[in-house]
Formats: structure tokens, C-alpha cells, sequence
């Protein structure tokens, strides 16, 4: 079974700083999608980037990005010039091509300090 | 906003009872899946439908149950409610069996509390 890891519960960053998020994860597929998820306090699940397994090209949305290591089974997630908005809980989901379900990491909550 | 809707926001309810929580996929999507955040279990996948049938099962209770409607709707039945099924239940939609493109696009949720 596919499991993914955030191995740090809490992050804070100075508002117009740099962050980066950890993510790992297991599975013996090859082809798969990996996500980033943002729940702010209002509970909302928003779909932050996408990356899939077989373009080696990192995913770019605006200050968000990702570091995709296939081979470390790693998926970070960097957010430029932190905004006050950024605040909230950030999810890392992998899911196999052919799979229905979406696999959630246990989150990182993340501070932007002013 | 991300075009799915549940109903109702927030549920309060006793220790026995049964509830129905209601799902409205985004226009043209024909996957319905249901997932359950807890603070001991995290986001954990329930059941998923696709275009009225039952396509996929998670860690769902025997007490759960759900279905999709021929309007595409979906409701997720909890009975025998027990204080361990407080939760945040969310409702996500995708366009094909399997996403598509593999993006699923989750509802508000229902807060449920179980007293």
C-alpha cells in the first residue's frame, strides 16, 4: 500500500520569505500523480500543483513550485515570498494513474509571521 | 469555489442517531468520492461512485453507507452514530472512473458532532 510522509507537523516562515515543505512517499508503481493540497481555516480543500511521475519537469504555479525526486521518493513544496494568505494547513496526496483514491499525508501547518 | 456542494455545513447530532449527508458533483463530473478528516486518522478515503455505480471502497464502516443518484447526486448514509464518527466529512468530484488527469475537486465539507 502507498503511504506518504510530512515529516515536519509545523513550519513558520517570515512573511516575504522562502519555505519549503517536506514530502516522502512509498509505492511500487511507476506511474502516478502527486499533489499539493492547502486547507486554511475556513476547511476549504484547494489543489495547490500537480506533478505527474513521468514528466521530469518540476510543476510551477506562480510562487508555488515543486522539487519532484522520483528516484528519492520525494516531492517538496517551495512558496516564495510568503504572503499572510498563505497561512493555513498543506496536504502532500499521491495517487497511482489507474487508482480512485487519493493518499494524504498527516499535513504541515504553516505560520507566516508578519 | 470549487463547484461541488454538500449539505448541510455543520451536523450535531447524539450518540445512535442516523444522518445523511448530500454531495453535488461539479457540472460534467461523474465520480463522486467521500472522505473522512479526523484529528486521529487524518484525511482518510471512505467510498468512491462513478455514474451511479460503486467503483472503489477505503476503510468505510459497515454503520456507512452511501449511493449516486441518477442526477449524479450522492449521499453518504452514517448510522448508529458513535462519538469516535465526529468528523469533517468532505465530498470530491473528478471527471472520469479513475480522475483523469488525476485532479479531484473536494466540496466544503460537513462538520459533524457527535454528542
Amino acid at each position: 500500500a502507498q503511504t506518504v510522509t510530512q515529516s515536519q507537523p509545523e513550519m513558520s516562515v517570515q512573511e516575504a520569505e522562502t519555505v519549503t515543505l517536506s514530502c516522502t512517499y512509498d509505492t511500487s508503481e511507476s506511474d502516478y500523480y502527486l499533489f499539493w493540497y492547502k486547507q486554511p481555516p475556513s476547511r476549504q480543500m484547494i489543489l495547490v500543483i500537480r506533478q505527474e511521475a513521468y514528466k521530469q519537469q518540476n510543476a510551477t504555479e506562480n510562487r508555488f513550485s515543486v522539487n519532484f525526486q522520483k528516484a528519492a521518493k520525494s516531492f517538496s513544496l517551495k512558496i516564495s515570498d510568503s504572503q499572510l494568505g498563505d497561512a493555513a494547513m498543506y496536504f502532500c496526496a499521491y495517487k497511482g494513474r489507474g487508482a480512485q483514491k487519493l493518499v494524504f499525508g498527516q499535513g504541515t501547518r504553516l505560520t507566516i509571521n508578519p | 469555489d470549487s463547484g461541488v456542494t454538500q449539505t448541510p455545513k455543520h451536523l450535531i447530532t447524539a450518540t445512535g442517531q442516523r444522518v445523511t449527508l448530500r454531495c453535488s458533483p461539479r457540472s460534467g463530473d461523474l465520480s463522486v468520492y467521500w472522505y473522512q478528516q479526523s484529528l486521529d486518522q487524518g484525511l482518510q478515503f471512505l467510498i468512491q461512485y462513478y455514474n451511479g455505480e460503486e467503483r472503489a471502497k477505503g476503510n468505510i464502516l459497515e454503520r456507512f453507507s452511501a449511493q449516486q443518484f441518477p442526477d449524479l447526486h450522492s449521499e453518504l448514509n452514517l448510522s448508529s452514530l458513535e462519538l469516535g464518527d465526529s468528523a469533517l466529512y468532505f465530498c470530491a468530484s473528478s471527471v472520469g472512473v479513475a480522475g483523469g488527469s488525476g485532479e479531484q475537486f473536494f466540496g466544503p465539507g460537513t462538520r459533524l458532532t457527535v454528542l
